[in-house]
């Protein structure tokens, strides 16, 4: 069966430092991948998405910038941080079955910047 | 612009009552149309999705495409309905999806 994984469950990172979230899922080949931020009191924004090894898209400009070095391996980063990128990050897989792509999500890493 | 909305950020409501989560999206064409869910301590979880016309721990959702709404209803809520519910249609061919701002459900005793 599938499963994501998302790591470190929890940062704390004063501003000016630099960031690396991890996200890597087992169990399928070639997903579609997703970074997501959920700031508090606010519904779930979509930052990077993934198709392929070395693809990304970038939904929104930020201080942030995605990877996907492997297949099955999605890397959040920033070289540094702002105030403003505390929240909660989601990471998500999904592939499309016919016309429909159901998206699973990580558990989510509660990053604090100080 | 596409755009999602979800008016209600909190309903309170008794067990059994009726509980209705609106949802209202401006897209472009027919995009795919989704409810997922997140209860304490768990990870976001897809509920429902209109194409399948399922009835999910007993809520549905009817698409209304003149309306372009998508509304999550539940004859009885319980009590462990409480959670976060988001609205999340997808417009394109990559599977993205564009969440609501998420409804906060509470059904108290």
């Amino acid at each position: 069966s599938q499963t994501i994984h998302q790591w470190p469950a929890t940062l704390v990172q004063p501003v000016g430092s630099p960031l690396s979230l991890e996200c890597t899922v087992e169990g399928t080949s070639n997903p579609n991948l997703y970074w997501y931020r959920q700031a508090a009191g606010r519904g779930l924004q979509l930052l990077f998405y993934s198709v392929g090894i070395g693809q990304i898209s970038s939904e929104v400009p930020q201080n942030l910038s995605a990877s996907r070095p492997q297949d099955r391996q999605f890397i959040l980063s920033s070289k540094k941080l702002l105030l403003s990128d505390s929240g909660f990050y989601l990471c998500a897989w999904s592939v499309g079955i016919g016309s429909s792509y159901e998206q699973y999500f990580g558990p989510g890493t509660r990053l604090t910047v100080t | 612009a596409q755009r999602v909305t979800q008016p209600e950020k909190l309903l309170s409501v008794f067990k059994g009552a009726p509980v209705e989560l609106k949802c209202n999206y401006s897209y472009s064409g027919s995009p795919e149309l989704f409810w997922y869910v997140q209860y304490s301590r768990q990870r976001l979880q897809l509920l429902l999705r209109h194409i399948s016309r399922e009835s999910i721990k007993g809520f549905t959702a009817d698409l209304n495409k003149g309306e372009t709404s998508f509304h999550l209803k539940k004859p009885f809520a319980q009590e462990e309905d409480s959670a976060m519910y988001y609205c999340a249609p997808r417009g394109d061919s990559w599977g993205k999806l564009q969440f609501g701002a998420g409804t906060q459900v509470v059904v108290t005793p």
